[in-house]
């Protein structure tokens, strides 16, 4: 089965703990990346990959840090969570080029940052 | 600045009737216009799209219509039925083969028996 998985789904965790949300596919995609959903903010792109080794920064890229090591991994790194990065997380994967409607969501993680 | 607004955070509609979800967007460079459902729990899955060089596009009891020079696009669902309901993202980006998606605030429809 398609799909996308993600790791932990919920989370609470203390301000300053560094932690890692793991995404994983297995639809050979080239294309990843993290989102963010907030109350009234609707989902905010954090990081994206083109490919592996290649990352680039969305639009509120601040306090994460990502890698793609291998095509299937795009592991979301906190290194100093603090309460505004309290949120829903969404890792998503596409085909590179093709059409974006193909784009398939993880299920979310829900981290809370005390 | 939010270029992708869904100015109803929620809306509440009898079983069978029709349900109107609508956006707004700011950058008249957007392409391509999806609507994504999203139910508690899960992550988003793609509803239906839309190209600019369109205005309707249907699929089954569910129609996007876009109106360029208003920057205005809807989602009508004919009958609603109570398993439409969920939240709804419209999103947009620079073109079908773009990845980069801007998604609005989303829309919280309820479908009453």
């Amino acid at each position: 089965e398609a799909q996308v998985t993600q790791n932990p789904r919920y989370l609470i965790t203390v301000t300053g703990k560094k932690l890692t949300v793991t995404c994983s596919q297995n639809m050979n995609h080239e294309y990843m990346s993290w989102y963010r959903q907030d109350p009234g903010l609707g989902l905010r792109q954090i990081y994206y990959s083109m490919n592996v080794e290649v990352t680039d920064k969305g639009d509120v890229p601040e306090g994460y840090k990502v890698s793609r090591k291998e095509k299937r991994n795009f592991p979301l790194i906190l290194e100093s969570p603090s309460p505004n990065q309290t949120s829903l997380y969404f890792c998503a994967s596409t085909f590179s080029g093709t059409r974006i409607d193909t784009q398939y969501f993880g299920p979310g993680t829900r981290l809370t940052v005390l | 600045d939010q270029q992708v607004k869904q100015n109803s955070p929620s809306l509440s509609v009898q079983e069978g009737r029709i349900s109107i979800l609508n956006c707004d967007y700011t950058n008249s460079m957007f392409d391509y216009f999806l609507w994504y459902k999203k139910y508690p729990a899960e992550g988003p899955t793609f509803l239906i799209s839309i190209s600019s060089i369109k205005d309707k596009n249907e699929d089954g009891r569910f129609t996007v219509f876009l109106n360029k020079s208003a920057k205005h696009l809807s989602l009508h669902i004919v009958p609603s039925q109570p398993g439409d309901s969920a939240v709804y993202f419209c999103a947009a980006s620079l073109g079908s083969g773009n990845e980069k998606l801007t998604f609005g605030t989303g829309t919280r429809l309820t479908i009453i028996p």
